[in-house]
């Protein structure tokens, strides 16, 4: 069984600052990837970044980075230079590889303030 | 590129009504998918995925069910709707010989009355 841990239901950053957001994962499979979403008001979930469990580099989208340390089974999400725009539902997710399915964190709602 | 869509937008119903939601996709083939509900401020619980026609996992029993009837068609029915299936219903895909990355439409706001 997988499962996905976010423990910081809200955070708030400073604009212009950077934030981390965390999660912990725990699975018994050798193979398996991480996600992160964003979820803004509107609903829509959008897919931010990708890490694969072989991956020896961190991953980095644009503003997005994943911190994964695979020892301590977390990957959290680095925002760089935070805008207004971040201000959003933010959650973890992974799947084993093969296994169709992706479970989801409770997420962390992160508000940017001016 | 990839494109998901998801109708209507916002839906309310009342209770005993039927209801069907449905997703394509378009720009890809052979997709996974998925139905997911999200009630407010909660996360996001999957209830249906499909890795071919016709072909349905059932992941909670529930008075909802699924079906594809084409490869880039999935749709969410319920014969009588209950006040306890309101939610944010997602539709979701993901290309098999990917790496299990799901790209996600953009909701049906469901409100039983």
């Amino acid at each position: 069984a997988q499962k996905i841990t976010q423990t910081q239901p809200g955070m708030f950053v400073q604009e212009k600052e950077a934030v981390t957001l965390d999660c912990t994962y725990d699975t018994s499979d050798p193979s398996y990837g991480l996600f992160w979403y964003k979820q803004p008001s509107s609903g829509e979930m959008i897919f931010l970044i990708y890490q694969g469990s072989y991956d020896q580099q961190n991953a980095t989208e644009g503003r997005y980075s994943l911190n994964f340390q695979k020892a301590r089974k977390s990957a959290n999400l680095v925002i760089s230079a935070s805008q207004l725009g971040d201000s959003a539902m933010y959650f973890c997710a992974m799947s084993a590889r093969g296994y169709q399915k992706v479970t989801f964190g409770t997420g962390t709602k992160l508000q940017v303030i001016p | 590129s990839q494109t998901i869509h998801q109708w209507p937008a916002t839906l309310v119903q009342p209770v005993g009504s039927p209801l069907s939601l449905e997703c394509t996709v378009e720009g890809t083939s052979n997709p996974n998918l998925y139905w997911y509900r999200q009630a407010a401020g909660r996360g996001l619980q999957l209830l249906f995925y499909s890795v071919g026609i016709g072909q349905i996992s059932s992941e909670v029993p529930q008075n909802l069910s699924a079906s594809r009837p084409q490869d880039r068609q999935f749709i969410l029915s319920s014969k009588k709707l209950l006040l306890s299936d309101s939610g944010f219903y997602l539709c979701a895909w993901s290309d098999r010989r990917g790496t299990d990355t799901q790209y996600f439409g953009p909701g049906t706001r469901l409100t039983v009355l």
